[in-house]
């Protein structure tokens, strides 16, 4: 079946923009995850949703930062007055919560952000 | 707060040579230890976890708590092992949910 898919896969914006980031998770997949990558470094944790709510929310750096998941399907990462240290690979992940091996969770490619 | 080091930025060794990529982590709780790797051009996928007690593509990865370590080791690196791998634990947040924290990530070269 298909896996987690991200759009867009690059995106170039201009310091002070909006943006939003989309991803849609695995069919089924109850879990979702954003996470965001910096160069050099490991995925760090930004949101977690379980359905359509935010179950945490404690990784998101400031108040800039929102995501939705209305449906508890598809999520989308907002970004409000994009800053150059926003540049980043985006990561989303989804994790089913039935059934065996529910700790796995399936990454999408990544949207690469760049904020000029 | 939970922390995973991954003290070696970049590995090179020969093909047929052992590999042992080096975690390190602290957490107050009762820890579930992740491989990750991510081969060139991609995404992001698990390798292996320490509750699984398996091998994968010849790798495999003991927890020792006392050293609060989770090297990963594999007998004779092959070429297609060069990727990028991240040692990754599940903690709990303390804001509700279980978290993967990561390591900055090993790139491991094999050299033919």
């Amino acid at each position: 079946g298909a896996g987690v898919s991200q759009t867009p896969s690059n995106k170039v914006t201009e310091k002070g923009k909006y943006v939003e980031l989309r991803c849609d998770p695995i069919s089924g997949h109850t879990a979702l995850y954003w996470y965001r990558q910096s160069l050099g470094q490991g995925p760090e944790f930004l949101i977690y949703f379980q359905g359509t709510g935010a179950a945490d929310d404690s990784g998101l750096p400031n108040d800039r930062f929102f995501a939705v998941r209305p449906e508890g399907s598809v999520s989308t990462l907002k970004i409000q007055r994009t800053e150059r240290g926003d540049s980043a690979v985006y990561l989303c992940a989804s994790r089913k919560t039935s059934g065996g091996n529910t700790n796995e969770q399936f990454f999408g490619p990544g949207t690469r952000l760049t904020v000029l | 707060a939970q922390r995973v080091t991954q003290p070696e930025k970049l590995l090179s060794v020969f093909k047929g040579a052992p590999v042992e990529l080096k975690c390190n982590y602290s957490y107050s709780g009762s820890p579930e230890l992740f491989w990750y790797v991510q081969y060139s051009r991609q995404r992001l996928q698990l390798l292996l976890r320490h509750i699984s007690r398996e091998s994968i593509k010849g790798f495999t990865a003991d927890l020792n708590k006392g050293e609060t370590s989770f090297h990963l080791k594999k007998p004779f690196a092959q070429e297609e092992d060069s990727a990028m791998y991240y040692c990754a634990l599940l903690a709990y947040s303390g804001a509700g949910s279980y978290q993967l924290t990561f390591g900055k990530g090993t790139k491991l070269s094999v050299i033919p």
